[in-house]
């Protein structure tokens, strides 16, 4: 019984597509989030939103773009695919607003995105 | 501008011994810290926490110490385990934010 799920597990994709990565949690929690690791194996945070509203938004490309249909799930739609997008991309959760002081974060199992 | 570093990308430790993992900040704001484990082709999944009000915190075979003065918290894990072995990321996060900054994380190996 997967608490964060991510689909696809990998991703090939030649430059310049535009394609989208799903994810769903059955936590029951009401934030969710995305992020990013990179070749240098840091996690950084892309989007986080709170029942479906967006609560952080780095500085990211706009070609990146969440989307939120109800509170367990989160997608990503990335267009116009770059070399550099190319990295694994994780799904979280949480229960609260973020604030992991009384929950943690729960995380999916990452999807590899190849560009190209 | 990494605010939250782990300097050693990996470790060896052998099978009994304890494995000290460690961790430095630069942003004084931070008041909460946690560890996450990874295995390969995994999330990384939670394993312990420490508020900046404690200096430590323990949790079966893993104690994660807090200096604030120097910035610096470390994971002590006793006995090592070879299932131990994972990439150990260090993150940290502040009140009025609502995100947490993850380190590049450390590798440890548990020889048997």
């Amino acid at each position: 019984d997967t608490a964060v799920s991510q689909t696809p597990k990998y991703l090939v994709t030649q430059m310049g597509n535009d394609k989208s990565i799903k994810c769903e949690q059955n936590l029951g929690h009401d934030t969710m989030y995305w992020y990013k690791q990179d070749s240098k194996k840091f996690l950084k945070i892309m989007f986080s939103y709170n029942n479906k509203e967006l609560i952080i938004n780095e500085t990211v490309p706009n070609r990146f773009s969440p989307k939120s249909p109800d509170k367990a799930h989160l997608n990503l739609h990335i267009n116009s695919l770059e070399l550099g997008d190319s990295a694994v991309y994780f799904c979280a959760s949480s229960s609260n607003l973020g604030r992991v002081r009384s929950d943690t974060q729960y995380f999916g199992p990452g999807t590899r995105l190849t560009v190209l | 501008d990494q605010q939250v570093k782990q300097n050693s990308p990996s470790l060896s430790v052998q099978e009994g011994r304890i494995s000290i993992l460690n961790c430095d900040y630069t942003n004084s704001m931070f008041d909460y810290f946690l560890w996450y484990k990874k295995y390969p082709a995994e999330g990384p999944t939670f394993l312990i926490s420490i508020s900046s009000i404690k200096d430590k915190n323990e949790d079966g075979r893993f104690t994660v110490f807090l200096n604030k003065s120097a910035k610096h918290l470390s994971l002590h894990i006793v006995p090592s385990q070879p299932g131990d072995s994972a990439v150990y990321f260090c993150a940290a996060s502040v009140a009025s934010y609502d995100k947490v900054i993850f380190g590049p994380g450390t590798s440890l190996s548990v020889i048997p």
